[in-house]
């Protein structure tokens, strides 16, 4: 079955400095990946997504993500953090032999420091 | 274009009652999918519909229910409810009913005292 891990529900950092959001997912097939974004009271917004071709992937508001078949991987970085990055970050795979359902992760809350 | 739309942005209801929640998917988008959003964890599949036909169900309980009009939009109902159905529950559309892109709604949200 598949799954999708995020590693670390809450995470904390400076702003300015990396964010790093770990995602790793199971699955049997290749499938489609996506990072999704929720403020407060909110539905979510995707920030990028990965289908095929180029493994890293840029998104909004200078967030990327590379893709790592070997490692079943796909971690959201951004170089420098920014007070409106605090929210709710949602990793999330479709199995491309399969229908629209989404699998998510837990989601990892970030907080960014003054 | 306007993003995914639903209604009511919030309801309260009480055991018992039935609920019927309501989605218009993005222009030109012709599947439409719901997920239930509990506090604290990530949003669960329930249904995915696709040209008015069922594509995918989660695992849910039959007292959910939804269906998809000629026009795209969608309603899911909720029958009998309980405690446990209070949760955020949001709309997603894509073009197609296969694995695509979805774009989310700004969900709706249901207490169930």
């Amino acid at each position: 079955a598949q799954s999708v891990t995020q590693l670390g529900s809450h995470v904390s950092v400076s702003e300015g400095a990396l964010v790093l959001l770990r995602c790793n997912y199971s699955s049997s097939v290749p499938p489609y990946l996506f990072w999704y974004v929720q403020y407060p009271n909110q539905g979510l917004q995707l920030l990028l997504k990965y289908t095929t071709g180029a493994t890293l992937v840029k998104g909004i508001n200078g967030f990327e993500a590379e893709f790592k078949k070997s490692e079943t991987s796909f971690h959201l970085t951004k170089p420098s953090a920014h007070m409106s990055d605090a929210a709710e970050y949602f990793c999330a795979v479709i199995k491309t032999s399969n229908t629209g359902k989404l699998i998510f992760g837990q989601g990892t809350t970030l907080q960014v420091k003054p | 274009d306007a993003g995914v739309t639903q209604s009511p942005t919030h309801l309260i209801k009480t055991r018992g009652q039935q609920v019927t929640l309501r989605c218009s998917p993005i222009s030109g988008h012709k599947s439409v999918s719901w997920y239930q959003q509990v506090l604290g964890q990530g949003p669960q599949f329930i249904f995915q519909y696709y040209e008015k036909e069922e594509r995918g169900r989660g695992n849910f309980p039959d007292r959910f229910s939804a269906r998809q009009f000629p026009n795209y939009s969608s309603e899911l109902n909720v029958n009998a409810l309980l405690l446990g159905d209070s949760a955020l529950y949001l709309c997603a559309s894509s073009r197609t009913g296969s694995p695509d892109t979805q774009y989310f709604g700004p969900g709706t949200r249901l207490t169930v005292l």
